[in-house]
């Protein structure tokens, strides 16, 4: 079945960067979008980035445009998010998710936090 | 950007009550208009998509309704098992972004 797993969180300074990854298995991972969504402790969910089939489409959510990067390695079945210049308030749960609108399936989220 | 408005913020409710949450849309999203589960600790679970469509291994109590500005999520009968807090997202917006509303808490009365 189809399975999702978020890697690469931790405890990051301010300014500081860090890359998310997202290893897909159980599907044709070539054959989904893919989007990065984020959740604040607390608080609900905020779309932050989506990348199309093949890569050539991406989009950002505004608070993370020039900051963030989405990529994905269909060989390696592989979703990437090179995050930059972080901040505080982009502390959060990040989760991968298949999909262009509707997010099928969930991974089970990676914890950033940006703190000094 | 299309703002996603829930209500109520939290719901209490005993087991087998029926329950409705609403979702409203700044502008018409049309159907695309997605409900997802979340219980504490998970990752979200897609219950609808496109106002209405049951998402596979979603159980008939769960029905979607609405389209334009204005969604329903029903719980026919609320099981243990239900209290979560729940989402809506719209996905009309070309390109991104998907809005999500700030979500409803069904909680144990």
């Amino acid at each position: 079945q189809v399975h999702l797993e978020e890697s690469g969180g931790g405890l990051v300074k301010p300014g500081g960067s860090l890359r998310l990854s997202c290893a897909a298995s159980g599907f044709t991972f070539s054959d989904h979008f893919m989007s990065w969504i984020r959740q604040a402790p607390g608080k609900g969910l905020e779309w932050v980035a989506y990348i199309s089939r093949s890569g050539d489409s991406r989009h950002y959510a505004d608070s993370v445009t020039g900051r963030f990067t989405i990529s994905r390695d269909n060989a390696k079945n592989s979703l990437d998010l090179q995050m930059d210049t972080l901040r505080v308030d982009d502390t959060a749960i990040y989760y991968c998710a298949t999909g262009e609108g509707t997010l099928t399936h969930w991974g089970q989220g990676t914890l950033v936090i940006v703190s000094s | 950007e299309i703002v996603m408005t829930q209500s109520p913020a939290t719901l209490s409710v005993s087991p087998g009550e029926r329950v409705t949450l609403s979702c409203r849309a700044s502008q018409s999203v049309k159907r695309s208009l997605v409900w997802y589960q979340q219980k504490p600790g998970q990752a979200p679970r897609l219950l609808i998509y496109d106002a209405s469509t049951r998402a596979t291994g979603v159980p008939a109590r769960f029905s979607g309704s609405g389209s334009g500005t204005e969604f329903i999520l029903t719980i026919s009968s609320l099981q243990s098992e239900d209290f979560a807090v729940y989402y809506c997202q719209q996905y009309n917006s070309w390109p991104p972004p998907w809005t999500f509303g700030q979500g409803t808490k069904v909680d144990f009365k």
